[in-house]
């Protein structure tokens, strides 16, 4: 089973400031099979980002990804107050799914 | 609008059996797959299995082989995901979600979710 790991576990930034979350992966992922999700407090989780870098329906171009193989990397380039949320990232091979733990953005 | 709308909260005591559901609307419902996800309190996501409702087929994460049944209807558009005997442990909250039939296979729409409670 591919595990995946987030880091930094805890985010801590200013509205206005680029936010870089980290996915890596336990050995190699097709990029078409990873995603990037977001979830605030109460909600169920929102698709952001598929195939590695393309964005869901709706999802404002501040957000983006990009990498390859195991190395995987979601970028907020200006922080908007309702982006402050946990991000998971996620693969899909072998027939299943895994996520990553999450990482919490939070307001510095 | 396409959506997923699931069953209400439960409150079980350990032992019961539990069926919940998950109806989609608002697309073909047999042209894509359903998969459940689970989050325990204050935790992470954990995908469980999935199930293509043309055909009822399933697969199942093998953490939770064994311990629940997915399975759908699809005369009325709707899923399930069901436990013979539930633990505390089981206490989480549910999300079914429909798998993307494009090129890759994301979550695209998400049901509401279904907390589930077991306590003696």
């Amino acid at each position: 089973e591919i595990v995946l790991t987030q880091s930094p576990g805890t985010l801590s930034l200013s509205p206005g400031e680029r936010a870089t979350l980290s996915c890596r992966a336990s050995q190699s992922v097709t990029s078409t099979y990873l995603a990037w999700y977001q979830q605030k407090p109460g909600q169920a989780p929102r698709l952001l980002i598929y195939g590695a870098s393309s964005r869901a329906t709706g999802i404002p171009d501040r957000f983006s990804g990009s990498g390859s193989g195991t190395d995987f990397t979601l970028t907020i380039s200006r922080l908007e107050p309702e982006d402050f949320a946990v991000y998971y990232c996620q693969q899909y091979g072998s027939s299943r799914y895994t996520f990553g733990q999450g990482t919490k953005l939070e307001i510095k | 609008e396409v959506q997923l709308v699931q069953s209400g909260a439960e409150v079980k005591k350990p032992g019961e059996s539990l069926r919940i559901s998950c109806k989609g609307s608002g697309y073909s419902f047999t042209s894509y797959w359903i998969s459940w996800v689970r989050q325990m309190p204050g935790k992470g996501l954990e995908w469980m299995g999935r199930i293509d409702p043309s055909d009822s087929y399933t697969n199942y994460s093998p953490s939770f082989q064994g311990h629940v049944t997915i399975s759908a209807d699809k005369s009325i558009s709707t899923a399930y995901l069901q436990w013979s005997s539930l633990k505390a442990s089981d206490t989480a909250m549910y999300y079914c979600v429909r798998i993307s039939s494009g090129w890759s296979p994301g979550m695209d729409v998400w049901g509401q979710g279904t907390t589930v409670t077991v306590s003696s």
